[in-house]
């Protein structure tokens, strides 16, 4: 089953760009790499996906190796309210759809 | 567009209770998920559904069992509650096809005394 594994934590000057690092490098060729965030005890917030290339939202950029073992989480503006575990997340087929395994994930901190 | 609602968001039980979680979800999905969260871990699968009528076994699945009569609803039941099962629980659902983003409730804190 494809793995990440992530830094337990890291911390972010307020206005500065955070990036949260993953190496994923069991992933097989078709399989996307899935960004999520929990605040608090809050449900998970999806951010951002990528199966190859390098992806862009509202929210954050993703840039993925071009041997695709690993990918960055960019969030150009960290603010206080990007405080929050950062989940990377690859998933694997199983029985007609697919698990998503979450490791612990990043705690990010983002200072005042 | 409420997403996915679980209910109840609290509840206490004694050892040996039973009860249901309730997950509703109004985007059509086809997939559907329960996950638990312990303090300081991340989500693990306990059970999920690929359609109505269907379901299967994820990492934890000792202990619960699931139902999806309608393709809106994933409920989640504990017939003999344990101490170990005091978690967080969440419940998400994804389309399908396509990159099957995965869309979470706010979750449901249940604790076993």
């Amino acid at each position: 089953d494809a793995k990440t594994t992530q830094p337990p934590s890291m911390d972010c000057a307020e206005g500065r760009a955070a990036n949260l690092p993953c190496n994923h490098s069991t992933i097989s060729g078709n399989e996307y790499v899935y960004w999520y965030r929990q605040i608090h005890s809050q449900g998970p917030q999806y951010i951002i996906h990528g199966l190859k290339n390098n992806e862009t939202n509202e929210m954050a950029s993703l840039i993925i190796t071009e041997d695709r073992k690993s990918s960055t989480l960019i969030l150009p503006h960290a603010t206080l309210r990007d405080t929050a575990v950062y989940y990377c997340i690859v998933r694997f087929p199983t029985s007609g759809t697919y698990k998503y395994i979450f490791g612990t994930g990043t705690r990010l901190k983002v200072l005042a | 567009n409420a997403g996915v609602t679980q209910t109840p968001k609290f509840r206490v039980l004694k050892t040996g209770q039973s009860m249901t979680l309730l997950c509703a979800q109004d985007m059509n999905h086809e997939y559907m998920y329960w996950y638990r969260q312990d303090p300081g871990m991340g989500l693990r699968l306990i059970h999920y559904s690929v359609g109505e009528g269907t379901t299967a076994k994820g990492e934890v699945p000792d202990g619960y069992n699931v139902s999806r009569l309608k393709k809106q609803n994933f409920l989640l039941g504990l017939e003999s509650a344990a101490p170990s099962q005091t978690s967080v629980y969440f419940c998400a659902s994804s389309y399908a096809g396509g990159a099957n983003v995965l869309t979470f409730g706010a979750g449901s804190r249940l604790t076993v005394l």
